[in-house]
């Protein structure tokens, strides 16, 4: 079992619809990370969170430390949104773990 | 101000070939970290420098696998006698903070990543 589970592993939606990723996780740790990671390899930092909530435009990241578990939402999704969301935590020793990822494709 | 490039972005080595890869991070950053991305999975650790001293390098796969950071900025990470099972987007990232002693608030800023494709 990995030590970062990511659910959906690929989701389409239509443009305006409401986006839900779901992260789990096994290990302690001390934050966790959201990732964007567009085709071509490059990845862009959304969120860092150690508890509570954070928001960023249209981008919502929650985090239950109690229940090892963290929400990415996203509200009126756009084409351009499409990417591979990715959550990873940081370890108490320090090292980030990823998850796969989760294939989001907004369609027009 | 400029990111943390790579290069080569793409690489195509036969097998049994070494291969060099270039990571140039954001100046001044101290923390300097390789990952190794299979298809259709998350990245995963391989190495990590504090300045030049490599601090960690549980992650590397094999001894074919080599990273250095001789003056503190630029790493190379070579693999020798290349596989097919290397074949992966090899991403490096910065951070402007040590990892550990309780910093637990340090972004870190990842490149566009080197694709490898061993045939």
């Amino acid at each position: 079992k990995n030590e970062v589970e990511q659910s959906p592993q690929n989701l389409t939606a239509q443009e305006g619809e409401f986006i839900t990723i779901n992260c789990s996780y096994s290990v302690g740790i001390s934050a966790l990370h959201w990732l964007q990671q567009h085709p071509g390899g490059g990845i862009v930092s959304l969120f860092m969170l150690s508890s509570g909530k954070k928001k960023h435009g249209r981008l919502i990241a929650t985090i239950n430390i109690q229940e090892k578990h963290s929400s990415l939402h996203l509200t009126a999704s756009h084409p351009r949104d499409s990417a591979v969301y990715i959550c990873a935590v940081r370890s108490k020793t320090d090292k980030l773990i990823f998850g796969t990822g989760t294939r989001l494709q907004v369609f027009p | 101000g400029a990111g943390v490039s790579q290069s080569p972005r793409y690489k195509v080595a036969k097998r049994g070939q070494d291969v060099a890869l270039r990571c140039d991070p954001i100046s001044g950053h101290v923390s300097l970290f390789w990952y190794q991305q299979a298809l259709g999975q998350g990245p995963e650790f391989l190495t990590y420098f504090q300045n030049e001293a490599q601090l960690d390098k549980s992650g590397l796969p094999s001894d074919r696998f080599f990273a250095e950071r001789p003056e503190g900025s630029v790493s190379t990470l070579k693999i020798q006698r290349t596989q097919q099972e290397d074949s992966a987007v090899y991403l490096c990232a910065s951070s402007s903070k040590p990892r550990g002693r309780g910093n637990t608030d340090y972004e870190q800023y990842f490149g566009p990543g080197t694709r490898l494709t061993v045939t």
